[in-house]
């Protein structure tokens, strides 16, 4: 079973909100990832946890906290957003760092 | 170094024709090279993938030829058809070291 599973799949937030981005995979994969996605660009990495530890943080602002809980889920803690976050978010997991990557089906965000 | 140069842009092709997407690297490092496909508002799902050991890889319709001395690989799509229709990553990676580096991108159209 190669999957990983995001919820919600769409959310719509304004500016003020506090909304959360879940993300979970039973693969026993060790190192999971957010990406976003702007439409016709690839994905671009945000966050990378390794071994449920935050190694990778690529400039993010403040706005996009990241969060392991355990080896198997990942959130993504969304506040005070600006509409220019809109985008397609993306969960990855791999068996260990820096290997193959399966990928989410995404949660489109809508800040208005 | 870190760049994967991905052609073309964009891609009509007749359904039963071959589609054609190259990719060209600098750094001699990556040692894994996938493609992933991708349909409008889902997330990239991992197509096929070669390390620089073997020239060429083939799953199906869907055949990666590896060139290591031209640091250079393309995915060729046989008999290609409307539901091949999706953009395509190529991506490269040093494993154990590195995130994936994507290529830009190519939308596939595949026309009746």
């Amino acid at each position: 079973d190669t999957e990983v599973t995001q919820t919600p799949k769409h959310l719509v937030m304004g500016m003020t909100n506090k909304k959360s981005l879940k993300c979970e995979q039973h693969m026993g994969h060790r190192a999971m990832y957010w990406y976003k996605q702007k439409a016709k660009k690839p994905p671009e990495l945000m966050f990378v946890y390794s071994y449920e530890k935050l190694s990778i943080n690529e400039s993010v602002p403040s706005r996009f906290s990241p969060e392991c809980p355990n080896s198997s889920l990942l959130n993504l803690h969304l506040h005070a957003l600006q509409p220019e976050d809109s985008a397609l978010y993306l969960c990855a997991s791999s068996q260990g760092w820096a290997n193959e990557q399966y990928f989410g089906p995404g949660t489109r965000l809508t800040v208005t | 170094q870190q760049q994967v140069k991905q052609s073309p842009q964009s891609l009509i092709v007749q359904k039963g024709g071959i589609s054609i997407i190259n990719c060209a690297y600098e750094n001699t490092a990556f040692d894994y090279f996938p493609w992933y496909q991708q349909f409008p508002g889902k997330g990239p799902a991992l197509l096929i993938a070669i390390r620089p050991d073997v020239s060429e890889k083939k799953e199906g319709r869907f055949t990666i030829s590896f060139n290591k001395s031209a640091k250079q690989f393309s995915l060729h799509i046989m008999d290609s058809q409307p539901g091949d229709s999706a953009t395509y990553f190529c991506a490269a990676i040093i494993s154990g070291n590195t995130p994936l580096v994507f290529g830009k991108g190519t939308r596939l159209s595949v026309i009746a």
